[in-house]
């Protein structure tokens, strides 16, 4: 069965680094997503991403956050200056279309630890 | 807000009983899922149950919504151990560009 895979499982950065997460979405899907949750917390929308441009992004992802589909198959979140509070597990997620109840399937996430 | 609320925060039950999971949401929604996270791993997709649903089954699982009360239930019938698992569910709001807004879960603990 098809799903979406996710590098590094576990990273560790010093703060203020850049970090890239990457995924590997469902084939063909046209719908990305990435979501966070911090340890014990919620897991939090972060950015939707449809026809190469964001769909909708949260108060989260601000400045600091960018996404990417550098060819047809990688769907990368770049963190450009990394912050203690980032730290976090991001989910990585697809689905077929927008319109009216589609599944979203996650990744198995990367655990991110800004030192 | 669009937040929504779960309960039991935490349950605790024995192999073979039933585990009922509770969900509550505020503005109207295009779909609601439920998802499992066992800890520190990923989230893996129960069930999906449109807004013009009223029940949907999928083996063990049973969920339920209704749109007047704006609330959802999980019902796992005859629990097994490997069960034990955070329970999500994840709001799909109209016009929302299918983000998802999950609640804050319920730990399910099933003991042998």
């Amino acid at each position: 069965e098809p799903e979406v895979t996710q590098t590094p499982s576990h990273q560790v950065t010093q703060m203020g680094q850049e970090v890239i997460l990457r995924c590997v979405p469902i084939s063909n899907h046209l719908y990305f997503y990435w979501y966070r949750q911090i340890l014990g917390q919620k897991v939090e929308f972060l950015v939707s991403f449809y026809n190469n441009e964001i769909s909708e992004k949260s108060e989260i992802f601000d400045d600091q956050f960018s996404v990417e589909r550098p060819d047809g198959s990688n769907f990368t979140l770049k963190i450009r200056s990394t912050k203690l509070e980032d730290s976090a597990m991001y989910f990585c997620a697809s689905s077929g279309r927008a319109a009216q109840a589609e599944t979203q399937y996650f990744g198995p996430g990367t655990r991110l630890l800004v030192l | 807000s669009q937040q929504g609320e779960e309960d039991p925060q935490a349950l605790s039950i024995q192999e073979g009983e039933n585990a009922t999971m509770n969900c509550s949401y505020k503005t109207s929604i295009n779909n609601l899922q439920w998802y499992r996270q066992n800890s520190g791993r990923g989230l893996v997709h129960l069930i999906l149950i449109r807004s013009n649903e009223r029940e949907k089954h999928s083996g063990r699982l049973r969920v339920t919504l209704d749109t007047s009360k704006k609330s959802s239930s999980l019902l796992i019938t005859a629990s097994r151990a490997a069960d034990t698992a955070s329970y999500f569910c994840a709001f799909d709001f109209s016009g929302g560009y299918n983000k998802l807004i999950f609640g804050a879960g319920t730990r399910l603990a099933v003991h042998p």
